[in-house]
């Protein structure tokens, strides 16, 4: 099955600097990757998401990168602002409805002002 | 309504107790899920229902047992629970095309 490692479990950053969460995956099955963001106390939220058929996607502050051949993808986040942080997870899985999703473990990120 | 209701927000039960979480969508999904989450932990796949059909049991204990009435509502009833099954709860859904949309969770005790 599907294995996705995430790092780091914890990034502290300052207020408008930029943060990377950085995520692998091992089964080059997958072919969808979501981020989510989580505060506490709240329900997961989808903030940004990627096809394998594209390399990097752009929304506002957040962009994801997609390496393929190495089975790894990135989110990145710039001009952080105190109201980024929460738990951020990266997942892995194949796009249709009903499939599974494989969650990395979190990363909890502070943006301290 | 891109809004996925979870009831009931908290709930605590005795080891011996029988309960049910309610989850509902308006928005047209075919596929339904129920994940279990720890404190500090991602979310745990525990079911998915296709088309109101049980698609994906990670092989989750016979205490817990999911039911899918129709293509809006999803049902986990809750038997003779331990004290590790305390967790938050989420229901989410999704349809082709379309991101998963997770619920508030409902936040369980088992005392």
């Amino acid at each position: 099955g599907e294995n996705v490692e995430q790092h780091p479990s914890t990034l502290s950053v300052q207020e408008g600097d930029s943060a990377v969460i950085k995520c692998t995956y091992s089964d080059s099955a997958s072919n969808y990757f979501p981020w989510y963001k989580q505060e506490l106390g709240k329900r997961p939220q989808l903030i940004i998401d990627i096809r394998s058929n594209v390399g990097e996607k752009k929304d506002q502050r957040i962009a994801v990168t997609l390496n393929k051949t190495a089975k790894h993808f990135s989110l990145h986040i710039t001009e952080t602002q105190p109201e980024d942080s929460a738990v951020y997870f990266c997942a892995a899985g194949q796009w249709a409805a009903g499939n599974k999703l494989t969650f990395g473990g979190g990363t909890r990120v502070l943006v301290k002002p | 309504d891109t809004e996925v209701t979870q009831t009931p927000k908290h709930l605590v039960m005795g080891m011996t107790n029988k309960k049910s979480l309610k989850c509902e969508q308006h928005m047209g999904h075919r596929a339904m899920y129920w994940y279990k989450q720890k404190a500090k932990k991602p979310p745990e796949l525990m079911f998915v229902y296709s088309y109101e059909k049980l698609s994906i049991n990670e092989s989750v204990p016979s205490r817990f047992s999911p039911e899918c009435p129709n293509s809006s509502l999803l049902n986990l009833h809750l038997h003779a629970l331990q004290p590790e099954d305390s967790a938050l709860y989420l229901c989410a859904s999704s349809q082709e095309g379309t991101e998963r949309f997770f619920g508030s969770g409902t936040q369980l005790s088992v005392l």
